[in-house]
């Protein structure tokens, strides 16, 4: 079976801009999570879809959003990008819930 | 009080030895536990996961979970220099079907040949 995919790998915007990341899952995991990675923050938890619902969110704030289409793929897009959006942005593909979940690759996002 | 809560190290082991990774969490309602591994400029790796209280063996990897102490660790044997990682541990703090993680900071594992 093809692993995560996340599309792009690296990206570079300036402040005020937007940017929409992309994960495909591994095929016939229905759950896709985000999740950033700082160095001061390590990794947390954004946000979870399945089945083209948002099931949980974290502590982020609105300008970080998701989607999920019906082929489980999902984006995730952040909005008036902020200096402290640089980050590694990872998703993770999973089954029903609780269980095992398989990282992509990352997207490294700076934000200049 | 952090969530999850790791020695962030580094712990650093020669080669062959016992590595140790200790592993606190907060929720007691937390339903699964799991440890990835973390190479630098890569991304989570799974290495074990564990659901019950006890010890579970994977190869050179046991992981041991006490709920009552809340309480997860990963043991290493044989550890070798491709051991070198940030090990994460993450707890699922819901068991209500749905996929949260929960992560520590991470411990950084040295093995020096």
């Amino acid at each position: 079976k093809a692993g995560v995919t996340q599309t792009p790998r690296y990206l570079i915007k300036t402040r005020g801009q937007q940017v929409t990341l992309s994960c495909s899952p591994i095929s016939g995991h229905r759950s896709v999570s985000w999740y950033q990675q700082t160095p001061g923050q390590g990794l947390q938890f954004l946000f979870e879809y399945f089945s083209e619902t948002q099931r949980n969110k974290g502590n982020f704030p609105g300008r970080f959003s998701g989607r999920q289409f019906s082929n489980s793929r999902s984006e995730m897009n952040v909005s008036t990008l902020e200096l402290g959006d640089s980050a590694l942005y990872l998703c993770a593909s999973g089954t029903s819930g609780g269980e095992t979940q398989y990282f992509g690759p990352g997207t490294r996002l700076l934000v200049l | 009080q952090k969530e999850v809560e790791q020695n962030s190290g580094p712990l650093s082991v020669p080669e062959g030895a016992i590595a140790s990774l200790n592993c606190t969490y907060s929720d007691r309602g937390s339903q699964s536990f799991f440890w990835y591994r973390q190479y630098s400029g890569k991304s989570p790796e799974l290495i074990m996961f564990i659901y019950s209280n006890g010890d579970k063996e994977d190869g050179r990897f046991t992981a041991q979970l006490n709920k009552a102490s809340q309480y997860v660790s990963l043991l290493i044997r044989d550890s070798q220099p491709s051991d070198s990682a940030t090990y994460l541990c993450a707890v699922n703090p819901g068991g209500g079907g749905y996929n949260k993680l929960i992560f520590g900071a991470g411990t950084r594992l040295a093995v020096h040949p």
